[in-house]
């Protein structure tokens, strides 16, 4: 069974800091996608990076980068300098599973509180 | 492109009322989904759709939740009797591929049961 943890419920911290949102997963498929997705006050879930598991290249876009460990099962989001726009709960996903049953399992989110 | 629809975007209830929501995905996108988000955890999926066939229901609670998508196009969900714990916000999402590699979502229903 797939599963995906975000032990960090909230993070606060001030404008321009960096700060690194934390995803660890579990899955017995080799072949898996990850993905963060961002949702603001406003509700909607704002699609930020799919990654599939061959691929661990480390991804940088923007002010974004986030750091995939196949070895530690991990998927780590890292913002520079934050801005208070940055504000909102991130959640980390995971698909697995072949064929048309492929679904998303998303972990329980990081509320990420940019002070002004 | 318009993105996906979905209404009402509130709705209050009492307990043992029934309700319904809608969902118009993006044009052309064949796999549709329905996910409930209870506040402070993630999104968890309801029922997927590929056209107007079910793919997945297996977390779909039964005895009071139902959902079609006729015509393959718009879907609706309904709840009857509502409970006190189906407070939550109904997320549809639509997808161009079966594989759900790229999920576009509404901006969801937030229900409240009371």
């Amino acid at each position: 069974a797939q599963k995906v943890t975000q032990a960090q419920t909230e993070i606060s911290v001030v404008e321009k800091e960096d700060v690194t949102l934390d995803c660890v997963y579990e899955t017995r498929d080799t072949t898996y996608y990850l993905f963060w997705y961002k949702q603001p006050p406003s509700g909607e879930l704002v699609f930020l990076i799919r990654r599939n598991s061959f691929d661990e290249q480390n991804e940088i876009s923007g002010r974004y980068s986030w750091n995939f460990q196949k070895s530690t099962s991990s998927f780590n989001f890292t913002i520079t300098a934050s801005q208070v726009v940055d504000s909102a709960v991130y959640f980390c996903a995971l698909s697995e599973g072949g064929g048309s049953a492929r679904q998303l399992t998303f972990g329980s989110g990081t509320q990420l509180t940019v002070l002004p | 492109e318009a993105g996906v629809a979905q209404s009402p975007r509130y709705k209050i209830i009492e307990k043992r009322q029934s309700v319904a929501f809608w969902c118009n995905p993006i044009s052309g996108h064949a796999t549709l989904y329905w996910y409930q988000q209870i506040l402070g955890q993630g999104p968890k999926l309801l029922i997927q759709f590929q056209n107007n066939g079910v793919v997945d229901d297996s977390q779909l609670p039964k005895d009071r939740f139902s959902a079609e998508r006729l015509k393959g196009v718009d879907s609706t969900l309904k709840i009857q009797p509502a409970k006190l714990e189906d407070s939550a916000v109904y997320l549809c999402a639509s997808s161009l591929e079966p594989s759900g590699v790229s999920l576009d979502f509404g901006p969801g229903t937030r229900l409240t049961v009371l």
